[in-house]
């Protein structure tokens, strides 16, 4: 199965909003509620940002929220702050069929 | 505090083998499936595979891209996740992290032991 399609970067200014998008298929991100975000800076482990599309950990900043429309899900990190800036991965249930876990090929996001 | 704290990483041939381990801690090990995420250098995160619980009677899955070569095991006894690499190839070059995994969402993750696969 293919990985899932990401914008290679995105980039905005402190305290603008920035949208980023993630694309699968009916087979995966439109067929189930369990599309997830990760925040990543090199040499770290990668952040839990938004789990099942839209939902927030304990401890992740209402700036960041989550959505899904169709096959395309959608991460959107309002009021930028510098410490946004990394890489951020979408990740989405492949389905019963492989149980596979597709992850999307990351968007750098870089705050000017 | 959870913690996962993998380890064996290394340099290997193309051909040879590597176990890598994951230590865990802060958490009810047993209850949880466990999975293995790799990135290649320059490149995007790649799901290798999961074992589940006892529950679940341990059962794995594989990426297509290591299926057969790759073998994910736990010591539930010692906290304790496991990778066996067997006929590495250069494309196996990468971190790899190990997470807790609930309905394919990784809510914590080590922070990664590089493998390097080149003669």
């Amino acid at each position: 199965q293919s990985a899932l399609t990401q914008p290679a970067s995105v980039s905005g200014s402190p305290g603008q909003s920035i949208t980023i998008s993630c694309t699968g298929t009916s087979s995966d991100v439109g067929s189930y509620n369990l599309v997830s975000w990760y925040q990543h800076h090199p040499g770290k482990a990668p952040k839990l940002m938004i789990y099942e599309g839209s939902k927030r950990p304990s401890g992740v900043s209402n700036r960041f929220s989550g959505s899904k429309s169709g096959n395309t899900a959608s991460l959107t990190i309002s009021g930028l702050q510098a410490e946004d800036e990394a890489d951020y991965y979408c990740c989405s249930y492949a389905g019963s069929s492989t149980f596979d876990v597709l992850f999307g090929g990351g968007t750098k996001l870089t705050v000017l | 505090e959870v913690q996962l704290v993998e380890s064996g990483g290394g340099l290997v041939q193309p051909g040879g083998s590597l176990r890598l381990s994951c230590a865990a801690s802060g958490f009810t090990f047993s209850d949880h499936y466990m999975d293995w995420v790799r990135q290649a250098p320059g490149k995007g995160l790649e799901w290798v595979g999961r074992t589940r619980n006892k529950a679940n009677s341990y059962t794995t899955e594989y990426a297509a891209s290591v299926k057969g070569r790759f073998t994910i095991s736990r010591d539930d006894s010692k906290n304790s996740l496991y990778l066996q690499m067997n006929s590495l190839k250069t494309e196996d070059t990468a971190v790899y992290y190990c997470a807790i995994e609930t309905a394919a969402t990784f809510a914590y993750w080590g922070q990664g032991t590089l493998v390097t696969v080149s003669s």
